[in-house]
C-alpha cells in the first residue's frame, strides 16, 4: 500500500529565507509524486509533478522537488520565500506507468511567512 | 478557458439528509474525480468517472455515490448523512490521465451536517 508522510503541520520561514517542506512516501512500485497547494477558500493547484523522468523537477512560482529513492523522499524547496507563497501544502503519490490509481495525500503543511 | 465550477459552495444539512453535489470540468475534460477534505482524515480520494463511467473509487461506505453526464458534468450524492460527512468535497478534472496531464481543482463545496 502506498502512504505519504509530511513532516510537520507548520512550518515557518522569514520572507527571503529556504523554505523548506518534507515528503517521505512508501510505495512497492515506482511511484508518480505531486506537489500541490492550496490556497485558502480556493481548490488545489498543482506545483509540480515527478513521473520518472528527470529526478529534480522544477514547478511553478520558483519552487522545485528531488525525488530521492534511497531515501524515499520528494522534498519541496525554494531558495527565497515571498509572503505570497503563506498557503498550505499537499505531497500526493499514486502508482506509476501501467496504473490509473488514485491520489494519495498527505496530511498537508501550511506555510506561514513572517515579514 | 472556465475553470472547474461548483455548485453549490456552501450547504448545511441535517442528519439523516440526504445531499448532491454538482460539478461542471473545464471544457473538453472528460475525466472528474472527487476527494473530501478533512482536519482530521485530510485530503481522501472518493472517486473517478471518466466517459460516464466510474473508473476509480476509493474506500468510502456506500452512501456515497457519484454520476457522469454525456456533457462530462458530474454529481456527488450523499444519503443518510452523518455528522462526520461534514466536510470540504473537492472536483477536479483532467483531459486525460492525471499522471499525464494536469488536474484543475474546483473551490469546492463546503458541507455542514447539523
Amino acid at each position: 500500500a502506498q502512504s505519504v508522510t509530511q513532516l510537520g503541520s507548520h512550518v515557518s520561514v522569514s520572507e527571503g529565507a529556504l523554505v523548506l517542506l518534507r515528503c517521505n512516501y512508501s510505495s512497492s512500485v515506482p511511484p508518480y509524486l505531486f506537489w500541490y497547494v492550496q490556497y485558502p477558500n480556493q481548490g488545489l493547484q498543482l506545483l509540480l509533478k515527478y513521473t520518472s523522468a528527470a529526478t529534480l523537477v522544477k514547478g511553478i512560482n520558483g519552487f522545485e522537488a528531488e525525488f530521492k529513492k534511497s531515501e524515499t523522499s520528494f522534498h519541496l524547496t525554494k531558495p527565497s520565500a515571498h509572503m505570497s507563497d503563506a498557503a498550505e501544502y499537499f505531497c500526493a503519490v499514486t502508482p506509476g506507468i501501467g496504473s490509473q490509481g488514485n491520489l494519495i495525500f498527505g496530511k498537508g503543511t501550511k506555510l506561514s511567512v513572517k515579514p | 478557458k472556465a475553470g472547474v465550477t461548483q455548485t453549490p459552495r456552501y450547504l448545511i444539512k441535517t442528519r439523516g439528509q440526504q445531499v448532491t453535489l454538482s460539478c461542471s470540468p473545464i471544457s473538453g475534460h472528460r475525466s472528474v474525480s472527487w476527494y473530501q477534505q478533512t482536519p482530521g482524515q485530510g485530503l481522501q480520494f472518493l472517486f473517478e468517472y471518466f466517459s460516464e463511467t466510474q473508473r476509480n473509487k476509493g474506500n468510502f461506505p456506500g452512501r456515497f455515490s457519484g454520476r457522469q453526464f454525456s456533457n462530462s458534468r458530474s454529481e456527488m450524492n450523499v444519503s443518510t448523512l452523518e455528522l462526520g460527512d461534514s466536510a470540504l468535497y473537492l472536483c477536479a478534472s483532467t483531459e486525460g490521465s492525471f499522471l499525464y496531464n494536469e488536474q484543475f481543482f474546483g473551490p469546492g463545496t463546503r458541507l455542514t451536517v447539523l
